[in-house]
């Protein structure tokens, strides 16, 4: 079976300091990957997705970045902080060609 | 007008009610529908999936689709306090990306 996993779960970062959120998936190749920001009443914003290895789309533009250095491992990143970084972050994955999204357990960031 | 509007709540039942949570949606062209639950920071959960029109059943849960009205509904059954959590409809579209909508909140008083 497949297992998506993130970490950290929790994360407490001054403004202006970096960030690297890991999400990795098991029990599946090729798997489509996203990075969504979740702000409580504002739903699900879909930040980055991966097709494949070093193929990352954008779609929000803002000062975070992703990277997918292994097939099956997705990386969220930032230089610096911002206040309105703050929120929970989920990664997701999907079989390619197919419409479910499976989502991990989420990274909770709390920028002061 | 958002591709998909779901109706925040609160929404607080009594254990055993029947609950209707809904979406609407603006393109007739949506052919896929799905539900997932997320309880308290935690990842969202898939419930329901289904294709064009017509009801799916699953244990207590039944989602609807009616595509004439572009309204997608999911109903629960003798509610219990773990159907406490948050809902969120989506519909996806191009390249795998989705519309979600931004989850009914529901409580489920013992």
């Amino acid at each position: 079976s497949q297992t998506i996993h993130q970490w950290p779960a929790t994360l407490v970062q001054p403004v202006g300091s970096p960030l690297s959120l890991e999400c990795t998936v098991e029990g599946t190749s090729n798997p489509n990957l996203y990075w969504y920001r979740q702000a409580a009443g504002r739903g699900l914003q879909l930040l980055f997705y991966s097709v494949g290895i070093g193929q990352i789309s954008s779609e929000v533009p803002q000062n975070l970045s992703a990277s997918r250095p292994q097939d099956r491992q997705f990386i969220l990143s930032s230089k610096k902080l911002l206040l309105s970084d703050s929120g929970f972050y989920l990664c997701a994955w999907s079989r390619p060609s197919t419409d479910t999204q499976y989502f991990g357990p989420g990274t909770r960031l709390t920028v002061l | 007008q958002k591709e998909v509007e779901q109706d925040p709540g609160p929404l607080s039942v009594p254990e055993g009610a029947i609950v209707s949570l809904n979406c609407t949606y603006s393109n007739s062209a949506f052919q896929y529908f799905m539900w997932y639950r997320q309880y308290s920071r935690k990842g969202p959960e898939l419930l329901m999936y289904t294709y064009s029109s017509g009801n799916k059943e699953d244990g207590r849960l039944t989602a609807q689709v009616d595509k004439s009205s572009k309204y997608i509904s999911l109903f629960i059954r003798d509610s219990q306090p773990s159907d406490s959590a948050t809902y969120l409809c989506a519909i996806p579209f191009t390249g795998n990306q989705f519309y979600f909508g931004t989850g009914t909140s529901l409580t489920v008083i013992p």
